[in-house]
Formats: structure tokens, C-alpha cells, sequence
């Protein structure tokens, strides 16, 4: 199985100030043939489902605010926030789609400092 | 809109059997395929289980397998999770979500994502 795993566990950052997480898997999840990353980034608010931000590592999903971006390939990836808005305070978490079973990380809990 | 609705979860005896369903709507139902993710309490998230569009193609977790089964009715745009032999560890809210692209696509992101419905094996 892929193991992800995020750092730091949580996360405290002012309102206006970057946040950023990290993400790695214990092998590559950039696949070959297509060149892309096979990693998705989640938002979970208390009571929610997941909510989809970034897919293939990179591309935001639509609607999602621009000061979310995904960068990272094969093994190390990240999600920065670029400017803390309250509305942010979530768990975040990584996912691998490459291969089953679907791992996610633990998660990174972000809160305002 | 798109939209997946989970239902059947409840408080059930270890050892007991739940079925769960998760009903579609807002896109053409029959060509994509769908997940089965867990939330234990305070915990992070666990994939279950996903199932094909057309149900040839079935996988499951370890820690499920054997004892759940995912199946779907194309008709009644629902998927349904079978969960027998249940343990107090499988106490989870439990989300379906979609693969996010049409067709053959199994290694996709999940998106949308259900509200969930709980399930509490406990005696």
C-alpha cells in the first residue's frame, strides 16, 4: 500500500499569513505514461464531508478560491493557502488515486493563531 | 445538482449485519463509478471500497474484505454497501462519493462527496 503522510499534524497562522502543508508518499505517484501526479488535495469542515480544492497536484477545482494552489511531483507535494481567510479553519488532507487501496493522509488541522 | 445521498446507518450489534445506500442524482448515474470512504470518530479518513460503472470491477480495503460487499443498480441510480460480520471498529460515518471523471476511470479523485450516515457497532 502508499502511505501518505502530512506534516505538521496541525497548524496555527495568522489571518492574512501563508499556510502550507505538506504531503509525501512512501513511493511515486507520478505516473509515466501521462506525466501527471496522481495526488488530490480535500478541505473538511467540522460536520462535512471532504470537499474537493486541487487534482492532478495542481489544478484547482473550479470555484475553489485562488489563493489555494498545489505544487509538488513523484514523491513530495504541497498545498499553500496564500493568504489566511477565517473561513479556512478546516482539516486538510491528501489522497492518492494512482493505486488501490486509495490512501489519505492523517490530516492537517489548520486553526487561526 | 450533483448529489449523492447516503442512508441505512443506525446502532447494530458486533457480529451484526447493516446495509447502506447511497442514492444519485443531478448526472447520468451509470457512467461513473463510486466509492465507499469511513470517518471513524475523531479520526481521518479510510476508502472502503469503489465499484466500477458498469459493475465488473470491484475492489475493497483489507480491512473489509470478505465482510462487505459493494454492488449497484443502475436502474435505481444506487449503490449499496453490504456490511456483515461487523466489528466495533467499523463504527464510522460512512460517505460515498463519485470518481470524478466519466467511464473506465477508476484511479480518479472523489468528487462530489455524500453528507454520510452513521454507523455505531456497539452491544
Amino acid at each position: 500500500d502508499i502511505v501518505m503522510t502530512q506534516s505538521p499534524d496541525s497548524l496555527a497562522v495568522s489571518l492574512g499569513e501563508r499556510a502550507t502543508f505538506s504531503c509525501k508518499s512512501s513511493q511515486s505517484i507520478l505516473y509515466s505514461s501521462n506525466s501527471k501526479n496522481y495526488l488530490a488535495w480535500y478541505q473538511q469542515k467540522p460536520g462535512q464531508p471532504p470537499k474537493l480544492l486541487i487534482y492532478w497536484a495542481s489544478t484547482r477545482e473550479s470555484g475553489v478560491p485562488d489563493r489555494f494552489s498545489g505544487s509538488g511531483s513523484g514523491t513530495d507535494f504541497t498545498l499553500t493557502i496564500s493568504s489566511l481567510q477565517a473561513e479556512d479553519v478546516a482539516v486538510y488532507y491528501c489522497q492518492q488515486y494512482y493505486d488501490t487501496p486509495y490512501t489519505f493522509g492523517q490530516g492537517t488541522k489548520l486553526e487561526i493563531k | 445538482q450533483v448529489q449523492l445521498v447516503e442512508s441505512g446507518g443506525g446502532v447494530v450489534q458486533p457480529g451484526r449485519s447493516l446495509r447502506l445506500s447511497c442514492v444519485a442524482s443531478g448526472f447520468t448515474f451509470s457512467n461513473y463509478a463510486v466509492h465507499w470512504v469511513r470517518q471513524a470518530p475523531g479520526k481521518g479518513l479510510e476508502w472502503v471500497a469503489v465499484i466500477s460503472f458498469d459493475a465488473n470491477k470491484k475492489y475493497y480495503a483489507d480491512s473489509v474484505k470478505g465482510r462487505f460487499t459493494i454492488s449497484r443498480d443502475n436502474s435505481k441510480d444506487t449503490v449499496y454497501l453490504q456490511m456483515n460480520s461487523l466489528r466495533t471498529e467499523d463504527t464510522a460515518a460512512y460517505y460515498c462519493a463519485r470518481a470524478a471523471e466519466i467511464g473506465d476511470h477508476l484511479y480518479r479523485w472523489f468528487d462530489p462527496w455524500g453528507q454520510g450516515t452513521l454507523v455505531t457497532v456497539s452491544s
